[in-house]
Parts: structure tokens; C-alpha cells; sequence
């Protein structure tokens, strides 16, 4: 079984940093990903880390350690519009999901 | 537009009235995917297809059955629904060789009394 375990809330000052941290168990691995669903909408894509290290676009990076079962999701710059639930997700075809981090971020 | 489209948005039932939520892409992508969305829970995978006739149980497909007739749609359905399966629901697709991009439909929430 999958075992994904994310802080439930955070906040931030506009114009901030915020790392959201993931940690995982798996039976299996092959990738984990993060997802941002803002209040009553449907969650959208991300980032994707297969390799360990970071990955960066834009405002948000997203890194992996495999060996530590360990991620985090860093947004720079924090604007309001990032206020959101953050999901992290492991594997693959079968999917798993971690509950979410609600960030919020105050002028 | 490429889009998921889920039919009903919102649905209020009564225990044990089978009834079916639709799923449909026109991004002919061949994986799609169920998921609930509970308070606390995050998001279940229900389950997933990779292709026309292939499915495949996710982490909580107890009480739900799919079908993958067509590439363009994934029907869940539900044949006596209970009030525990009142939750929100959301349907996805993806290309195959890029599962993890997935696209979500607009979601179902659905009251099961």
C-alpha cells in the first residue's frame, strides 16, 4: 500500500517562500507528482519528478529523494492567486494521493 | 476546446436507486480515471482504465463498476448506492505515456440520503 503524508495547512505573506514537504511509503515507485486545486475546482498539473533532484518552472520547483522518500513543492514569489490545496501523488497507473496542504497567503 | 466533461455536476439520490455518473474527453487520450474526494481524505482513486476494455481496480473500488466501451468515455456507475458514497467526485484523462498529466473533469458532487 501507499503511505503519503503532507502537512494539512500552511501560511505565507504575499511576496513569500513556501515549501511544502511530502513524505512517502510505497511498495513501488515510479514517480510522484503535484497537483494544485484552488477551492471548488478540479485539481490541475503541476510538476512530475522521476530522477532525484530539482525540477523548476517558473515560480514553483519541485524536488525528490528517493532514497529518503521525501519531496517538496517550493513556491517563490507567493501571490494571492496561490492560494490553493496542494497535493502531492505518488506512482503510477494507480495512482495515490497524499490529503492535501491548504496554503494560504495573506497580503 | 480539449476538455472532461462529467454528467450530472450535482446529484441528490436515495439509497439503493442505481444510477451512473458520465465521463467523456475529446483529447483521445487512453488513460482515464475515478476519484472521490473526501474532507480530510484527499482524493481515491476509484478506478482507471488504460485503454478500450481494460480497467483496473484503484484504492477504494468497493461498491462502484466502469466500463470502457468507447476511447472517449468512462462511465461510473453505481448500483445501490449507500450514504458513504456520498462524496465528490472527479473523472481524468491522459495521454498513456504521460499518465501523471492528468486533466480533470469539473467534478460530481453527489448526496446519497
Amino acid at each position: 500500500g501507499q503511505n503519503i503524508d503532507q502537512p494539512t495547512e500552511m501560511t505565507a505573506t504575499e511576496g513569500a517562500i513556501v515549501q511544502i514537504n511530502c513524505t512517502y511509503q510505497t511498495s513501488g515507485f515510479n514517480g510522484l507528482f503535484w497537483y494544485q486545486q484552488h477551492a471548488g475546482e478540479a485539481p490541475t498539473f503541476l510538476s512530475y519528478n522521476v530522477l532525484d533532484g530539482l525540477e523548476e518552472k517558473g515560480r514553483f520547483s519541485s524536488f525528490l529523494s528517493r532514497s529518503k522518500g521525501y519531496s517538496y513543492l517550493l513556491l517563490k514569489e507567493l501571490q494571492m492567486k496561490d492560494s490553493a490545496s496542494y497535493l502531492c501523488a505518488v506512482n503510477d497507473y494507480k495512482l495515490s494521493f497524499g490529503a492535501g496542504t491548504t496554503v494560504t497567503v495573506r497580503a | 476546446e480539449a476538455q472532461v466533461t462529467q454528467n450530472p455536476r450535482y446529484l441528490i439520490t436515495v439509497t439503493g436507486k442505481k444510477l451512473t455518473v458520465t465521463c467523456s474527453q475529446n483529447m483521445n487520450h487512453e488513460y482515464m480515471s475515478w476519484y472521490r474526494q473526501d474532507p480530510g481524505l484527499g482524493l481515491r482513486q476509484i478506478y482507471y482504465s488504460m485503454n478500450v476494455e481494460v480497467t483496473d481496480k484503484g484504492d477504494v473500488p468497493e461498491g462502484y463498476k466502469v466500463s470502457r466501451k468507447e476511447k472517449r468515455n468512462f462511465p461510473l456507475i453505481l448500483e445501490s448506492p449507500s450514504p458513504n458514497q456520498t462524496s465528490l467526485y472527479f473523472c481524468a484523462s491522459s495521454p498513456l505515456d504521460r499518465y501523471y498529466t492528468q486533466y480533470f473533469g469539473p467534478g460530481t458532487r453527489l448526496t446519497v440520503l
